[in-house]
């Protein structure tokens, strides 16, 4: 069955500092990865997405996700964190089948320290 | 543009009582719309995806006789808890794609449901 694996419940990080999230996944074909952030009080917001080509994608607000095929991975980066980055970040994948459905990973919360 | 609202934001009621939600996609035409629960500190469940204009597809294990879901328009559609019991207590979450074939959901803020 597929899935999405977030290994990292909670990551506290100093602002300025580099972040990266990781997200395995768990799928037979090429997948369709996504990264959300959710903050309080705000609905999923669409960081990045990788459906094919480029397996270095860029996002909003600074982060960027290599696909890699070998590791089954699609990790979350960002070089300098701020303090508004602060938020749970979801990774995603389209499951099999259609109709856009999403499988979410469990979800990371980053803090970030001044 | 692509924004999503859901209403209302927090709701608390008595068991047994019926709660409606709405989602509604505010500059754009959602032809298919997701509900989604997620339970603290857990990830999103899809719920049911539903269609403008016909039935709800639900996801295994999914009553659908306790969540009712009526998409009667191209920028609304509905999740009724029905006869809720504390253990529905969640936070609920739609999401609204622009056309068919593939394309990127916009999520709505989410309703706290909370049932004493």
């Amino acid at each position: 069955a597929q899935s999405v694996t977030q290994p990292d419940i909670h990551i506290t990080v100093s602002e300025g500092a580099s972040l990266e999230l990781r997200c395995n996944y768990s799928y037979g074909a090429t997948p369709y990865l996504f990264w959300y952030v959710q903050s309080p009080g705000q609905g999923l917001q669409l960081l990045l997405k990788y459906f094919s080509g480029d397996t270095l994608v860029q996002g909003i607000k600074g982060f960027e996700a290599e696909f890699k095929r070998s590791q089954s991975s699609f990790n979350l980066r960002k070089p300098s964190v701020h303090w508004s980055d602060a938020a749970e970040y979801f990774c995603a994948v389209v499951r099999s089948g259609g109709y856009n459905k999403l499988i979410f990973g469990a979800g990371t919360r980053l803090a970030v320290h001044p | 543009g692509a924004v999503v609202s859901q209403h209302p934001s927090r709701v608390i009621c008595k068991s047994g009582t019926s709660v409606k939600i709405e989602c509604r996609s505010l500059d754009f035409q959602a032809t298919t719309m997701f509900w989604y629960r997620q339970f603290p500190k857990k990830s999103l469940m899809l719920m049911a995806t539903s269609n403008e204009g016909s039935k709800a597809t639900y996801e295994q294990g999914v009553e659908k006789d306790k969540f009712l879901i009526n998409h009667a328009s191209l920028t609304l559609s509905t999740l009724t808890v029905t006869s809720a019991h504390p253990e529905d207590s969640s936070f609920y979450i739609c999401s609204a794609k622009r056309t068919s074939g593939f394309n990127e959901q916009f999520f709505g803020p989410g309703t706290r449901l909370t049932v004493l």
